[in-house]
């Protein structure tokens, strides 16, 4: 049984890029749901996706957007880039559209200069 | 105020020792309670879940009081390898989805 793996592991970019990140769920599990972690803070929930249909979203602003895959996997796209999008971004995986059973991949780590 | 409160710590214990962390929710409506564990720039991991029965795992113990949306976490004879950011965690139904909500963690160091 495969976990959760994202990609890329660290990534630097320019205030005012785009940004892609990437998970993959955990075989068996069809939800997916996206944290934002900056440093000291305990993780921010950003959105989750269910059967590629977003049915939950945190107090985040429009330009973080996301899609599900078929297969469960999952992309957060985050447009013109803030200094304070630093952070670590968590993808979790669970099964169900209630979400039972989490599973954390071991992050991004976005730097915004 | 913020969804889930913890002391930030850093609680600075001797190995062996007994120590006991707290934390309290806003949401009523909150249906499942958890820790997590999470080591320095690693993704937070499910340590155990927290029951108002009150649930033990070989030195750890966790109690829910729901009435007072009060959670505890009791680590007894602590390891050097406990040292880590303790993250108090609830779930909350979002419509037709749910959420993990946080608190901030609290930092724990384990010493000689």
């Amino acid at each position: 049984e495969t976990g959760v793996t994202q990609s890329p592991t660290h990534l630097i970019k320019t205030r005012g890029q785009q940004v892609t990140l990437r998970c993959s769920s955990q075989s068996g599990h069809n939800t997916v749901s996206w944290y934002q972690q900056a440093l000291g803070q305990g993780p921010q929930f950003i959105f989750q996706y269910y059967r590629e249909e977003e049915n939950g979203r945190g107090n985040f602003p429009p330009r973080f957007s996301g899609l599900q895959f078929p297969n469960y996997s999952s992309e957060l796209n985050v447009n013109a880039l803030e200094l304070d999008d630093s952070a670590l971004y968590l993808c979790a995986s669970s099964g169900g559209d209630r979400g039972y059973g989490y599973t954390f991949g071991s992050g991004t780590r976005l730097t915004v200069v | 105020r913020k969804e889930v409160e913890q002391d930030p710590g850093p609680f600075n214990v001797p190995e062996g020792a007994t120590v006991a962390f707290n934390c309290t929710y806003s949401n009523s409506a909150s249906q499942s309670f958890f820790w997590y564990r999470q080591d320095c720039r690693k993704e937070p991991k499910l340590l155990m879940s927290v029951y108002s029965s009150g649930n033990e795992d070989g030195r750890f113990t966790a109690q829910l009081n729901r009435a007072s949306q009060y959670i505890s976490l009791l680590i007894r004879d602590s390891k050097l390898s406990d040292s880590a950011t303790y993250l108090c965690v609830v779930r909350i139904l979002t419509g037709g989805g749910n959420k993990l909500t946080f608190g901030t963690g609290t930092q724990l160091k384990v010493e000689l």
